[in-house]
């Protein structure tokens, strides 16, 4: 199985901040890998696939990069809708697995 | 709009059944993928299995965690997917959510609203 682990387990920003979120893979993903934003009590928010793909009606400030094992998920400037738990997740090959997530909250 | 319903969760004894139900609308259900992922309280994200379409023979996977335990079914005439859960075990408690696996990117998408599973005695 593909291991997928996350950096840092928990960041703190104030709004305006730029924050990057880094993603990696145990093995080689190519670019099968999706990210996504969870708030408490909803289900998760496709925000970016294949590595760096805007996913539809998502805001331009958060953007992905990377390929092969690494990864990263940036959002240019946090707003206050944004503090939220993001995961990654590699869809390569199965079974598919999700980094343990980022919480991401106000500073 | 796509929408995806869960239903059926509820509390069960260790060793009961359960299945839960998914029901689709807004998009081709036939011709898409159908996961289940679950969550169980203040944890991460784990994926639990897959049912593809009927042109890909309806071919499953599972975790290793669920595998001869759960069973993923397909019904295209009634735009619903489920998800057989037997010999439940406490570890199973979770939230349970049906996604929809889109057809040309491979993302997941859409994901229900989710539906409680709590195994207790």
């Amino acid at each position: 199985d593909i291991q997928m682990t996350q950096s840092p387990s928990t960041l703190s920003a104030s709004v305006g901040d730029r924050v990057t979120i880094t993603c990696r893979a145990s093995q080689s993903i190519s670019s099968w890998l999706a990210w996504y934003q969870q708030k408490p009590g909803k289900a998760p928010k496709l925000l970016i696939y294949k590595a760096s793909s805007l996913e539809s009606g998502v805001p331009s400030r958060f953007s992905g990069s990377g390929s092969g094992t690494e990864f990263t998920l940036t959002i240019s400037s946090l707003q206050p809708d944004d503090f939220a738990t993001y995961y990654c997740q590699q869809y390569n090959s199965y079974p598919l697995t999700f980094g343990p997530g980022t919480k991401v909250d106000i500073k | 709009e796509v929408q995806l319903v869960e239903s059926g969760g509820g509390l069960v004894q260790p060793g009961g059944s359960l299945k839960l139900s998914c029901a689709a609308s807004g998009f081709t259900f036939s011709g898409s993928a159908m996961h289940w992922v679950r969550q169980a309280s203040g944890k991460g994200l784990e994926w639990v299995g897959r049912i593809r379409s009927k042109a890909n023979s309806y071919a499953t996977a599972y975790a290793a965690s669920v595998k001869g335990r759960f069973t993923i079914s397909r019904d295209d005439s009634k735009n619903t997917a489920y998800l057989q859960m037997n010999s439940l075990k406490t570890e199973d408690t979770a939230v349970y959510y049906c996604t929809r696996q889109d057809v040309v990117a491979a993302k997941i998408d859409y994901w229900g609203q989710g539906t409680l599973v709590t195994v207790s005695s």
